[in-house]
């Protein structure tokens, strides 16, 4: 089945950590996005790319840094510089054709706690 | 700049009982405009779009949205609300941005169903 998955489910970052969030897809989609969400502030853009070995920032993108080696995957990396991790993390993509008249795909998320 | 506002930030009906969840954007032209649910946990699904034509559209599991330009709106309808209706909803609009597909995410409104 073709489907975007996103791991760990949960995960834990000590005070100072880096860590990095998968993002992996085999719908071979050209363009990928990762989004924050907080409790009641929707949906905002981190990050996205539209092709392989290029990515544009988004809304928030500062204290996070991502990469786009292989058109499968986009790992999106919380920084120690990102003060206020703790959030919902969602990755997704568009198909072919990179319009918004096709439907942008969200992988099932990964929660960041910070300990 | 364009923005999503939903106003209501949790809602409660009764099962069997109508639904009207409100958005309004603002944007100086019509964008693109989405409704997604989420279950706790999950990721996106999109219930339905607009782009243009029709200004009543039918999306999956028995939901409906109308768009109302004079109103800048584009609120989203069930006649008879299900316990499995129960989750968060966003209201979406796009294309914005110099790569024309990105969306911008309302608040969410989280529904909760009595029985």
């Amino acid at each position: 089945d073709g489907g975007i998955t996103q791991s760990p489910k949960y995960l834990f970052r000590k005070e100072g950590q880096n860590v990095t969030l998968s993002c992996e897809q085999n719908l071979n989609h050209d363009a990928m996005y990762w989004y924050r969400q907080d409790p009641g502030q929707g949906l905002r853009l981190i990050y996205y790319s539209q092709i392989v070995n290029d990515f544009q920032k988004g809304d928030i993108a500062e204290g996070y840094s991502v990469s786009r080696e292989k058109k499968e995957s986009f790992p999106l990396t919380v920084t120690s510089a990102q003060k206020n991790p703790t959030a919902f993390y969602l990755c997704a993509s568009l198909p072919p054709g990179q319009t918004l008249k096709e439907t942008q795909y969200f992988g099932p998320g990964t929660r960041l706690l910070v300990l | 700049a364009q923005s999503v506002t939903q106003p209501d930030i949790h809602i409660t009906v009764s099962e069997g009982a109508s639904l009207e969840l409100r958005c309004n954007y603002s944007y100086g032209a019509t964008p693109y405009l989405f409704w997604y649910v989420q279950s706790p946990g999950q990721g996106l699904q999109l219930l339905l779009k607009y782009f243009s034509g029709d200004t009543l559209v039918q999306g999956i599991k028995g939901f409906e949205a109308e768009f109302k330009r004079s109103q800048s709106s584009f609120n989203l309808r069930k006649p008879s609300v299900h316990w499995s209706d129960a989750a968060e909803y966003f209201c979406a609009v796009g294309p914005f941005g110099n790569a024309g597909n990105m969306l911008t995410f309302g608040g969410g409104t989280r529904l909760m169903v009595k029985p």
